[in-house]
């Protein structure tokens, strides 16, 4: 079973901030791990994926994450947050092509507000 | 190269009746998940389709039924309404064991009245 725990259901940064939202996860097999961003009355676009190699992956739009597999996390951060990151971000988790377990667990989302 | 399209946008159904929303994948994708947003939540896996076969499946019930044609292209289907299946319907598309990675679609708004 997989679960994923986004710590924060709101967070409000200053234009020009550091931006940090927390994820962690469950999971009984080794996990492939994303980040969403939901724009109002949009769908999802993926912002970045890890899945094995390098801790760190790099996303779009300026956006990191980095998977510390003893912390069980993967917080989601960008250096400068500019007005058009508002959105709603999820955190999903999967348990990867071996495992036959493709479909996506999500955390309950975090909605990011720039305050100009 | 069109991405994942949903149709209708939206919808307003009444408790009981039936529903159909359909799914047209990325060009190349070849399977098709389907998940439930409700308000202020985020995405609830449905079931998932390769190959024009229900692959896995989430806490659902039976009353929530799919089909894909062997153009990959995807149905979900609803049948007798309630109150709480109003939410937004997302459809996602991807390669076969592709880890999870998947493309999504804007979504079908379902109210029931």
């Amino acid at each position: 079973a997989q679960s994923v725990t986004q710590l924060g259901s709101h967070v409000s940064v200053s234009e020009g901030a550091l931006v940090l939202l927390r994820c962690n996860y469950s999971s009984s097999v080794p996990p492939y791990l994303f980040w969403y961003v939901q724009y109002p009355n949009q769908g999802l676009q993926l912002l970045l994926k890890y899945t094995t190699g390098a801790t760190l992956v790099k996303g779009i739009n300026g956006f990191e994450a980095e998977f510390k597999k003893s912390e069980t996390s993967f917080h989601l951060t960008k250096p400068s947050a500019h007005m058009s990151d508002a959105a709603e971000y999820f955190c999903a988790v999967s348990g990867g092509p071996n495992f036959g377990n493709e479909k996506l667990t999500f955390g309950t989302g975090t909605r990011l507000t720039i305050i100009p | 190269d069109a991405g994942v399209t949903q149709s209708p946008t939206h919808l307003i159904k009444t408790r009981g009746q039936q529903v159909t929303l359909r799914c047209s994948p990325k060009s190349g994708h070849d399977t098709v998940s389907w998940y439930q947003q409700a308000l202020g939540q985020g995405p609830q896996f449905i079931f998932q389709y390769y190959e024009e076969e229900e692959r896995q499946r989430g806490n659902f019930p039976d009353r929530f039924s799919g089909h894909q044609f062997p153009n990959y292209s995807s149905e979900l289907n609803v049948n007798a309404l309630l109150l709480g299946d109003s939410a937004l319907y997302l459809c996602a598309s991807s390669f076969e064991d592709a880890g999870g990675e998947q493309y999504f679609g804007p979504g079908t708004r379902l109210t029931v009245t």
